[in-house]
């Protein structure tokens, strides 16, 4: 079956550095994405991973291993504006499964 | 410039009611997707579609139809056999599977 399990909530002070976790299980699996969701907007495209190891793309980073069924998306230096859900999506063979989202709450 | 746009933004529905959504993209994309997002929840599949003609079932197909005769055109129609459709719907768009989905503004469905 298809599973896909990321916090519910998590809270960051700006500033900081915030992991966010994402295990799945799919049947036909070829990689990963991260989207970035503001309330009531469209997800946008953050970064996908398909190779086992670290994607740097400015002050996101992504990491993938297809061996455990886990990957992080990490955010550094945050900032108020990064208060949005981060979404993590796998494929499987043809579609994407999206998990249910993890909303993060940036403090001054 | 190329993007995805789906319309209405806002939609009320009266019982018993069919209701449209449109989803147009002009990004030469092949495959489509629709999606509903619930309060607090991720999104789930209804439909997609990879080519002209052709489109499979989602997770939560029940109650929703839809039809791919352009590629550039896929609408989603909500019927009444969906008892509880208010949710926010939204459409997306790709070049394969492995490439990002770009998104469309999304339509907010509500019962009248």
């Amino acid at each position: 079956g298809q599973n896909i399990d990321q916090p519910t909530e998590m809270t960051a002070t700006e500033g900081a550095i915030v992991q966010i976790n994402c295990t799945y299980q799919t049947s036909g699996f070829n990689g990963l994405f991260w989207y970035q969701q503001h309330a009531g907007e469209a997800p946008t495209f953050l970064s996908y991973n398909v190779l086992d190891g670290l994607e740097e793309k400015g002050r996101f980073s992504s990491f993938l291993s297809r061996s455990k069924g886990y990957s992080y998306l990490l955010l550094k230096e945050l900032q108020m504006k990064d208060s949005a859900s981060y979404l993590c999506a796998v494929t499987d063979t043809d579609k994407l499964i999206f998990g249910t989202g993890t909303r993060l709450q940036v403090f001054p | 410039d190329g993007g995805i746009t789906q319309s209405p933004k806002y939609l009320f529905r009266k019982e018993g009611q069919n209701v449209t959504l449109s989803c147009e993209q002009n990004l030469n994309h092949d495959a489509m997707y629709w999606y509903r997002q619930d309060p607090g929840q991720g999104l789930r599949l209804i439909y997609y579609s990879h080519i002209v003609n052709d489109f499979q079932k989602g997770d939560i197909a029940e109650g929703y139809s839809v039809s791919r005769e352009k590629k550039e055109s896929f609408p989603l129609t909500v019927t009444s056999a969906q008892k509880n459709p208010t949710a926010f719907y939204l459409c997306a768009s790709s070049m394969r599977i492995d490439q990002p989905q770009h998104f469309g503004d999304g339509t907010r469905l509500s019962i009248l």
